[in-house]
């Protein structure tokens, strides 16, 4: 079965504990990209990849690192986490055909909670 | 501005109804235009691309209107499993896709 698969789906920590949640695809898609999701705000881009060891900044990176090590894999890191990425992320990917780009793939969600 | 912008809604429509809603975009470079269906704050799943003129799905039709800037979802005989949040997203061409913050359709029996 095609998917993503974003690990862990629920999370609450404190402020300041590094963490990863970790995506996964078997799609064998060159593109991945986490998102956030806020009320009132809708998605918003955090870093993308088009293909291993090549990443990007979206329109809210701070705060956050990727790695893409394999293709199937793009892991979050939140170094030192703080209340403000309280959100819930998605993972998604597609094929980094131009319009094909926008036919995206997402994961379940992760809702983190930061205390 | 935003660069995407969507009437938040809710629209509140009878089973067999035809609702619909626009969304607009800020940036004119912007090259293809996607709707994409998310349910009580799971996964967007993908609806409905439209890369010229628009597109039609069964009961969903989108329109793109190049010159206003906006594409719109037309949905014929409003079912019930039709509920939902209706999220716009355009690509800018530059592998950077921005969402709107969705429109939020009801469908009553």
């Amino acid at each position: 079965e095609a998917q993503v698969t974003q690990n862990p789906r629920y999370l609450i920590t404190v402020t300041g504990k590094k963490l990863t949640v970790t995506c996964s695809q078997n799609m064998n898609h060159e593109y991945m990209s986490w998102y956030r999701q806020d009320p009132g705000l809708g998605l918003r881009q955090i870093y993308y990849s088009m293909n291993v060891e090549v990443t990007d900044k979206g329109d809210v990176p701070e705060g956050y690192k990727v790695s893409r090590k394999e293709k199937r894999n793009f892991p979050l890191i939140l170094e030192s986490p703080s209340p403000n990425q309280t959100s819930l992320y998605f993972c998604a990917s597609s094929f980094p055909d131009g319009h094909r780009t926008g036919e995206l793939f997402f994961g379940e969600g992760s809702r983190l909670t930061v205390l | 501005r935003k660069e995407v912008e969507q009437d938040p809604g809710p629209f509140n429509v009878p089973e067999g109804a035809t609702v619909a809603f626009n969304c607009t975009y800020s940036n004119s470079a912007s090259q293809s235009f996607f709707w994409y269906r998310q349910d009580c704050r799971k996964e967007p799943k993908l609806l409905m691309s439209v890369y010229s003129s628009g597109n039609e799905d069964g009961r969903f039709t989108a329109q793109l209107n190049r010159a206003s800037q906006y594409i719109s979802l037309l949905i014929r005989d409003s079912k019930l499993s039709d509920s939902a949040t209706y999220l716009c997203a355009v690509n800018r061409g530059d592998y950077k896709l921005s969402f709107g913050a969705g429109t939020t359709v009801t469908v009553r029996a």
